[in-house]
């Protein structure tokens, strides 16, 4: 069964560049969401769109920003990367009102130096 | 704001044991619990979701309960082996009017089934 892809799956970038993760969501799922995992850490949530308008915020700093496409894609932009965004970013898709378990991606790997 | 307490952190038991991992929440007002495993550096895989209308969801030697009225859940794993070794993690779907909730999850419970 197709699962959520994510690119790129490792990226390095100095501090102050600017980074973008993209999402494919499940085939024929509408939601996707953001999370952020900390080494040694819990995922946290970060913000999420349904049927591309976004729908529910987390902890998402206002030096990111996210969009979800005409074609479900989703992808997340970070600007002036610091240190302490180096963390594993995943993504999760989900269908509303079937279910709804969200799905996770294997994650994108972020290293800021 | 949601809190979610996994116990116990960590768990280190003989293969073949059966063993119950723990999870508890300070809002009972929730859509659904969902169980997920994490593998070292890796994503997270869907083992059980539950709603907040179910009393409990199996598969396989999975069983995951859910006492929404106390704030519990509970991951039932029987007959566990080396390769369930993983960090099991707990999450929680706040009830509201909007269909895409972000999860709140608990730091997890490190498994280690020894051979």
């Amino acid at each position: 069964a197709a699962g959520v892809i994510q690119s790129p799956r490792h990226l390095i970038k100095e501090k102050r560049e600017t980074a973008t993760l993209k999402c494919y969501p499940i085939p024929r799922h509408d939601t996707v969401y953001w999370y952020q995992q900390g080494p040694g850490q819990d995922p946290q949530f970060l913000i999420s769109f349904y049927e591309k308008m976004q729908s529910d915020k987390g902890s998402i700093p206002d030096r990111f920003s996210a969009q979800q496409f005409s074609d479900y894609h989703s992808e997340l932009n970070m600007s002036s990367l610091e240190l302490g965004d180096s963390a594993l970013y995943f993504c999760a898709s989900s269908l509303i009102g079937i279910g709804e378990t969200q799905y996770f991606g294997p994650g994108t790997r972020l290293l800021v130096l | 704001k949601q809190e979610v307490t996994q116990i116990p952190a960590a768990l280190s038991v003989p293969e073949g044991e059966n063993l119950v991992l723990n999870c508890s929440f300070t809002d009972s007002a929730i859509y659904n619990l969902q169980w997920f495993r994490q593998d070292p550096g890796k994503g997270l895989t869907s083992l059980l979701l539950i709603q907040s209308s179910q009393r409990e969801q199996t598969s396989g030697r999975l069983n995951a309960s859910l006492d929404k009225s106390s704030g519990r859940s509970t991951l039932y794993i029987a007959a566990s082996q080396p390769g369930d070794s993983a960090t099991y993690l707990c999450a929680v779907r706040p009830k509201s009017g909007g269909g895409a909730d972000g999860l709140t999850f608990g730091k997890g419970t490190h498994l280690i089934i020894q051979p």
